[in-house]
This record gives structure tokens, C-alpha cells and sequence, in this order.
């Protein structure tokens, strides 16, 4: 079966510092990778995907992932966090139109 | 552009009831998809419509049903309520061919008691 890992339950982090959160997959076939957020107060929304191609994908607000296809990994990450990207980030998979398998989710709480 | 609106925001139900809760999806949109969120289970997939007919359906029981309209409006109904149904009941709406990149509502919160 599917399924999505997301390894960090809650980071905290100062503002300025560079953040990793880790994505681990478990899926036999083609793989399309998304990262949503959750912003507080807001709907879910997308924040990048990743279908084919550069495994090094660029999405909103300087954030970026890697897919690692041999490491089943695509983890996102951002060079310098601000306080407005408190928030819960959900990674995905999925190749079923709007079917995705969500991680349980990190919640990010970024300190001014 | 509107975003996908879902009604009712809240809810309150006794175990034993049913619920149908709706969602209207983006205009253009003719992919509406249903998620349930708890903070044990996260976010699981309920189904999917796609031009009234339901394309993909996730592990839930029959209790959960959904259908869709013509103008892609789509309905959920949860029957025989139980406590554990308690959740933020989650619709999305995609374009055609946009496989995953799903456009969110704000929820509809039910609390079974």
C-alpha cells in the first residue's frame, strides 16, 4: 500500500534559519510529489509539485524539494525562514487525479 | 475567481443521524475530491467525482457516500453518524488533467456527540 512519511512531528526554528523537512514515500510506480501548507487560519494549498524531470523543484515563496528517486525521498527545504511561514506542510503522492496520500504532516513554528 | 466554498462551515450532530455536507469547486473545475482530517489519522481520502461519475474511492465504509451534479457541484452524505466520524471533512477541486494540484475549501467541521 501507499504510504507517505513525513519524519518531523514539530521544528522550531529562529528566523533566518535554513530549513529541511524530511519526505519519505513508499510507492512502486510513477510517482507525482506535491507539498502543500497550511497556513494558520487558511486552507490547504499547494505549495509545489514534482512529476518528471530537474528532480529539483522550485515552488512559492523560495521554497524548493528534491526528489531522490534511489532514497524514495523529496524533501523540502528553504535557505532562511521567516516568522510568516508558521504553518503545517503536508507532503503527497499521488497519480489519480485529486487521489493523494498525505504524510501526517509537520507543524512549523518559526520564533522572531 | 471564487475559491471552492463548502457548507456548512460547522455542524453539530448525534451519533445515529446523518449529515450531507456540500461543496461548490472552483468555476471551471470538473474534478471535486473529499478528504476527512483528524488529528489521529491526518488527511485520508474519502472519493472523487469527476463529470458525475465517482473515479476514485478511498478505504472508508459504505456510510460514506458522495454524488455530483451537472455543474460539477458535489454532495457528501455520512449516515448512521458515529463518534468517531468527528472531523474537518475537506473538499478540493482540480482542473482537468492537473493530476494532484488540488484547490482546497475551508472545511465543513462536524462533531458527532
Amino acid at each position: 500500500a501507499q504510504s507517505v512519511s513525513q519524519h518531523n512531528h514539530h521544528v522550531i526554528l529562529s528566523e533566518a534559519a535554513s530549513l529541511e523537512l524530511g519526505c519519505n514515500y513508499s510507492y512502486g510506480g510513477t510517482v507525482n510529489l506535491f507539498w502543500y501548507v497550511q497556513y494558520p487560519g487558511q486552507h490547504l494549498q499547494l505549495l509545489l509539485k514534482y512529476f518528471s524531470g530537474d528532480p529539483l523543484v522550485k515552488g512559492i515563496k523560495g521554497f524548493e524539494a528534491e526528489f531522490i528517486k534511489s532514497k524514495f525521498s523529496f524533501n523540502l527545504r528553504k535557505p532562511s525562514v521567516q516568522w510568516s511561514d508558521t504553518a503545517e506542510y503536508f507532503c503527497a503522492v499521488g497519480n489519480q487525479g485529486g487521489k493523494l496520500i498525505f504524510g501526517q504532516g509537520t507543524e512549523l513554528s518559526v520564533k522572531p | 475567481k471564487a475559491g471552492v466554498t463548502q457548507t456548512p462551515r460547522y455542524l453539530i450532530k448525534t451519533r445515529g443521524q446523518q449529515v450531507t455536507l456540500s461543496c461548490s469547486p472552483i468555476s471551471g473545475h470538473r474534478s471535486v475530491s473529499w478528504y476527512q482530517q483528524t488529528p489521529g489519522q491526518g488527511l485520508q481520502f474519502l472519493f472523487e467525482y469527476f463529470s458525475e461519475t465517482q473515479r476514485n474511492k478511498g478505504n472508508f465504509p459504505g456510510r460514506f457516500s458522495g454524488r455530483q451534479f451537472s455543474n460539477s457541484r458535489s454532495e457528501m452524505n455520512v449516515s448512521t453518524l458515529e463518534l468517531g466520524d468527528s472531523a474537518l471533512y475537506l473538499c478540493a477541486s482540480t482542473r482537468t488533467g492537473a493530476t494532484g494540484e488540488l484547490f482546497f475549501g475551508e472545511g465543513s467541521r462536524l462533531t458527532v456527540l
